[in-house]
């Protein structure tokens, strides 16, 4: 079975901070891989994804991931956070490739002055 | 505009009233799912199809139905809700292998 593992409930950075958050899957393979970004009272928008390839991927609004096999994790990043980029981030995993997702709890980014 | 579009956004039922959330998209995706969002728990997977006429169970598949009679709907069926399927709702699709294109989501309140 696979799992998804985000070990930080909340984050706290400051504007300007860079970021990183923390995602370890669970998966005998290499599964597909993404982030989601959810805003207070919406839907889940996909930041980026990984298949194959280059481990390090890059995404929308400035944001990048680098998936490291020896440590089953994918990492999100960004080097200079907004206050924009306050919102919830969930990653996910999908090893069969069937869109079978299964999310990690999420990351609750909040972003001080 | 490529989308998935779900109604209702917010529904307050009573327990045992059979009610349908409807999903629909319009980008020719194979693979339609819907998950709930739940406060500690995350999304989790109620059901998928991974074309017509093919559908499965996802991690929480008690309580539901669901049913994909055409490629762009893929409507979620509660027979008699009750009231700890009080959740948010999310419909989504995608290509094969694919990062999923989510709804705006369904809030459900069951009293």
């Amino acid at each position: 079975a696979q799992s998804v593992t985000q070990p930080d409930i909340h984050i706290t950075v400051s504007e300007g901070a860079s970021l990183e958050l923390r995602c370890n899957y669970s998966y005998g393979a290499t599964p597909y891989l993404f982030w989601y970004v959810q805003s207070p009272g919406q839907g889940l928008q996909l930041l980026l994804k990984y298949f194959s390839g280059d481990t390090l991927v890059q995404g929308i609004k400035g944001f990048e991931a680098e998936f490291k096999r020896s440590q089953s994790s994918f990492n999100l990043r960004k080097p200079s956070v907004h206050w924009s980029d306050a919102a919830e981030y969930f990653c996910a995993v999908d090893g069969s490739g069937y869109s079978t997702l299964t999310f990690g709890k999420g990351t609750m980014l909040l972003v001080s002055p | 505009e490529a989308q998935v579009t779900q109604n209702p956004r917010y529904l307050i039922t009573v327990t045992g009233k059979k009610l349908t959330v409807t999903c629909s998209q319009n980008m020719n995706h194979e693979y339609m799912s819907w998950y709930r969002q739940d406060p500690g728990l995350g999304l989790r997977q109620i059901y998928y199809s991974m074309n017509v006429e093919v559908t499965d169970k996802g991690d929480v598949p008690e309580g539901y139905k669901v049913s994909r009679k055409e490629k762009r709907n893929f409507p979620l069926i509660l027979e008699s809700p009750s009231p700890n399927q009080t959740s948010l709702y999310f419909c989504a699709s995608s290509l094969q292998g694919d990062g999923y294109t989510f709804g705006s989501g369904t809030r459900l309140t069951v009293v």
